[in-house]
């Protein structure tokens, strides 16, 4: 049973478009992170959200924290060829840096 | 200001072989954690260690896995007597707590290949 179910698993778009990623959850998380992994190199940190409905902006992309802290959102305007990667939610449970991943959205941005 | 140091960053054993992957966190970081992830999966969490404890090994195998982090030098994952199916990337974590919510930091991972 996977904790945190992520959606969707593959994604090809077009450079220019809009295309939102999903993480759902049964259980409330006490803080909701957001990864990005290149083949052959480890999850790079992007964000981190902690308040119920918070949002927070980095750049083109934008995260939302669900009201309940169950689930959240990952939101890229205008994609480029350079946001082409692995893209991992994870969720913090209060213990400590112990995070539970989903299962990871793989993002190809063509030309 | 030197991240999260994995190394090797490849490793190729032979079935029954011992594989050992080290892993140096950040500088002032006290708290270690270990994550496994099989081809086209997410990371799975193996163990969470600080500085002599192991806080939590609820996702380490029972058996030929073992992870120590010492006072001094890096922490250690060891695979013993290794089988084709421990084939994986392995990465480790750092963090300077374990307070809540508090952020790690990610490795480049060791990429073990059993033959």
């Amino acid at each position: 049973t996977q904790l945190l179910e992520q959606s969707p698993q593959f994604l090809s778009i077009q450079e220019g478009e809009n295309l939102t990623v999903y993480c759902n959850s049964s259980s409330v998380f006490s803080s909701l992170q957001w990864y990005r992994q290149e083949p052959g190199e480890g999850p790079v940190l992007l964000v981190t959200v902690v308040t119920g409905g918070e949002v927070k902006k980095l750049k083109r992309l934008t995260f939302q924290f669900g009201d309940a802290r169950k689930d959240s959102s990952l939101h890229i305007t205008a994609a480029q060829p350079g946001d082409t990667g692995l893209y991992l939610c994870a969720g913090n449970r209060n213990q400590g840096g112990k995070l539970i991943f989903g299962q990871g959205t793989e993002l190809s941005v063509k030309p | 200001n030197a991240g999260v140091m994995q190394n090797p960053r490849h490793l190729v054993r032979r079935r029954g072989q011992e594989a050992r992957l080290r892993c140096s966190p950040m500088k002032g970081h006290s708290h270690v954690y270990w994550y496994r992830q099989l081809p086209e999966e997410g990371l799975k969490f193996m163990v969470y260690l600080q500085k002599e404890n192991i806080i939590d090994e609820s996702g380490m195998p029972k058996e030929r896995f073992s992870a120590e982090f010492p006072k001094e030098g890096p922490s250690i994952l060891r695979i013993q007597q290794v089988v084709r199916g421990d084939s994986a990337a392995y990465f480790c974590a750092s963090s300077p707590s374990g307070v809540m919510n508090t952020e790690a930091f990610f490795g480049q991972g060791t990429r073990l290949t059993v033959v």
